[in-house]
């Protein structure tokens, strides 16, 4: 079945610093890819769509210029949080759509960031 | 914009028990509904998806079911076991694309 890997699982970064979250898609390409986060407690929510050679859709109150993403092939998009602070501690997780397959989406394993 | 609930938010049962999850959503305009499975600290894994146009589907010890007109779906777990202690999201699309997710209900399966 199709496999997204997502790297690092976890993560514990300094305040003021950025780090990158890598989404893969191992085994299919992948057109578009989400990227959400939960916060303890809450639901995922989406925070940006991301397509192939595109610049990115962010949702509603997620700032663009903090959360960096790029999708520049079939088979990876990064994520990464600049500036981090630790607010922006949180699970994050991606999701790509396998193209050949009709409702295919499949999840990352997630990461876990912690900024102190 | 859609709103996805979960009831209950945690459940605690012994084992050989069967049990039933609830999700209730706001706008019943749906393409899907999916049931997935957290477990601590790890990604999601799918377990039962349904059309918008179905009633039902079963894996294994699973039965899901959809009432769209009522913005509803059930997700059965037969004879519960230990290892299906997780957390169970379930989540609705539009298009396809983006899910709405639930809170979640934790489930604790005692042996």
């Amino acid at each position: 079945g199709a496999v997204v890997s997502q790297h690092p699982s976890r993560v514990i970064c300094k305040s003021g610093t950025s780090v990158k979250i890598e989404c893969r898609s191992l085994d299919f390409q992948a057109t578009t890819m989400f990227w959400y986060r939960q916060f303890p407690k809450q639901s995922l929510m989406l925070m940006a769509t991301s397509n192939e050679g595109s610049k990115a859709t962010y949702e509603q109150g997620v700032e663009k210029d903090k959360f960096l993403i790029n999708h520049a092939s079939l088979t990876l998009s990064t994520l990464t949080v600049t500036s981090a602070h630790p607010e922006d501690s949180s699970f994050y997780i991606c999701s790509a759509r396998d193209r050949q397959m009709k409702d295919g989406y499949t999840f990352g394993s997630g990461t876990r960031l912690t900024v102190v | 914009k859609q709103e996805v609930t979960q009831i209950p938010a945690a459940l605690s049962v012994p084992e050989g028990e069967n049990l039933v999850l609830n999700c209730s959503f706001t706008d019943s305009a749906i393409y899907n509904l999916q049931w997935f499975r957290q477990d601590p600290g790890k990604g999601l894994t799918s377990l039962l998806l349904i059309q918008s146009s179905q009633r039902e589907q079963t894996s294994g010890r699973l039965n899901a079911s959809l009432d769209k007109s009522s913005g509803r779906s059930t997700l059965y777990i037969a004879a519960s076991q230990p290892g299906d202690s997780a957390t169970y999201l379930c989540a609705t699309t539009y298009t396809g694309n983006q899910f709405y997710f639930g809170t979640g209900t934790s489930l604790t399966v005692i042996p």
